[in-house]
């Protein structure tokens, strides 16, 4: 059973700091990852793939990918209360293959 | 708009009733997937198509679903005698298969209530 396992939250930061969100997946031979953002009562948005150790950047944020450790991380710098949202990990288990697994997410929440 | 496009945005249906959602892909994107999401929950995987062919096909999922994707563009998803427990956001996502990896893109998805 393929699973991919983030901690449901909340996660409350308060606006300027920085949000950590963190996810673990059971398959070993997952070769990509990716993050997206909900809102509430919204469709999921894509925010950041990753697809070899180390981190990415892209503005505000940062994927942070270890293969060995089957973790991938998500920071999000200079938190803003439009970040509030539900933040969902997901996983390919095969490289351009099958359809992503999701994990439940975690929402987050930026107090001004 | 050429987004992921889902039709209609919001279904009520009486239970035993039979629905029927649409989802039109981003025009270049050969692979389309659906996912069935509650509240709480990640969307769960239900099917997905490369092109016109059903590629994989949730071992969850009843056999009142179906979906199709005839000519390879547009896609149907279609739930008979439907039950309160089918109450849940249908989201269609699509991407482009590559080596790379594949994004993938979600509509806005249907939100459909049972009643």
């Amino acid at each position: 059973q393929k699973e991919v396992e983030q901690n449901s939250g909340p996660l409350s930061v308060p606006e300027g700091a920085i949000a950590s969100l963190n996810c673990t997946y059971s398959d070993r031979v997952s070769q990509s990852f990716f993050w997206y953002r909900q809102y509430s009562g919204k469709s999921p948005e894509l925010i950041m793939s990753i697809y070899s150790n180390g981190d990415k950047e892209d503005g505000r944020f940062t994927a942070q990918l270890n293969k060995a450790s089957q973790y991938v991380s998500l920071l999000i710098r200079d938190s803003q209360p439009s970040d509030s949202a539900t933040y969902l990990c997901a996983v390919n288990p095969w490289q351009a293959g099958t359809a992503l697994i999701f994990g439940k997410g975690t929402t987050l929440s930026v107090s001004s | 708009d050429t987004g992921v496009s889902q039709d209609p945005r919001h279904k009520i249906t009486k239970r035993g009733q039979n629905v029927t959602f649409r989802c039109d892909p981003i025009s270049e994107h050969n692979r389309l997937y659906w996912y069935r999401q509650t509240l709480g929950q990640g969307p769960e995987f239900l099917t997905y198509f490369q092109n016109e062919a059903q590629l994989e096909k949730s071992r969850l999922l009843s056999d009142r679903f179906s979906a199709e994707r005839p000519k390879g563009s547009f896609s149907t998803l279609e739930i008979q005698r439907t039950e309160q427990g089918d109450s849940a956001m249908y989201l269609c996502a699509s991407s482009l298969a590559s080596q790379g990896g594949t994004e993938a893109f979600f509509g806005q998805g249907t939100r459909l209530t049972v009643v």
